[in-house]
């Protein structure tokens, strides 16, 4: 069965700080990956979203970025963190050839102080 | 660009009101509308709609489409305590999502 795993639950960083949030999925290839990004009690907003290794598609401008080193592995980043960075982040997958079936992450909750 | 709203974006109840809530969308692609319930982490699936008209249901819960006027509604009739959280819609093949609507019931 597939699984995702997105660590680390909670992180307290200073701004400045560099970010590295890691998802990994199991139990399928070639998934659509996505990143989440949710201020407290709302909605979610699409960062970024890879249809293979090396492709990612940038939906909001900002202080992030995100990598696919890897098939089944998906990573956020930050050079250097802002306040506004804070929030709850959620990775998800979904099978390439279909609509629905989006699977997520248990999310981190980042706060920068 | 593609735009998903929800409407209202908070809503307090008391156990036992029915509720319902709105989804209306713009997008270029259409395939599918999806709702969701939020609690504390992660949200968990509810409906996945893609035909209009066909209601869909899980116990309390209902869903209908509209693709015709582009939107959907989830009604929760007696709701309870445990209904409290945010739903979330979500539409288009990479899935843009509302922002939202938290429901609080209280007892």
């Amino acid at each position: 069965s597939q699984t995702i795993h997105q660590w680390p639950a909670t992180l307290v960083q200073p701004v400045g700080s560099p970010l590295s949030l890691e998802c990994t999925v199991e139990g399928t290839s070639n998934p659509n990956l996505y990143w989440y990004r949710q201020a407290a009690g709302r909605g979610l907003q699409l960062l970024f979203y890879s249809v293979g290794i090396g492709q990612i598609s940038s939906e909001v401008p900002q202080n992030l970025s995100a990598s696919r080193p890897q098939d089944r592995q998906f990573i956020l980043s930050s050079k250097k963190l802002l306040l506004s960075d804070s929030g709850f982040y959620l990775c998800a997958w979904k099978e390439r050839r279909r609509d629905y079936g989006y699977t997520f992450g248990s999310g981190t909750r980042l706060t920068v102080v | 660009e593609d735009k998903v709203v929800q409407s209202p974006l908070s809503l307090v109840v008391h156990e036992g009101d029915t509720v319902t809530l709105n989804c209306s969308y713009e997008v270029t692609n259409f395939r599918s509308l999806l709702w969701y319930k939020q609690e504390k982490k992660a949200p968990t699936f509810l409906f996945m709609l893609t035909s209009s008209g066909i209601e869909k249901k899980s116990g309390r819960l209902s869903s209908i489409l509209d693709k015709k006027e582009l939107f959907s509604i989830l009604n929760i009739t007696a709701t309870q305590t445990g209904d409290s959280a945010i739903y979330l819609c979500a539409v288009g093949n990479d899935m843009r999502f509302g922002a939202g609507t938290r429901l609080t019931v209280k007892p």
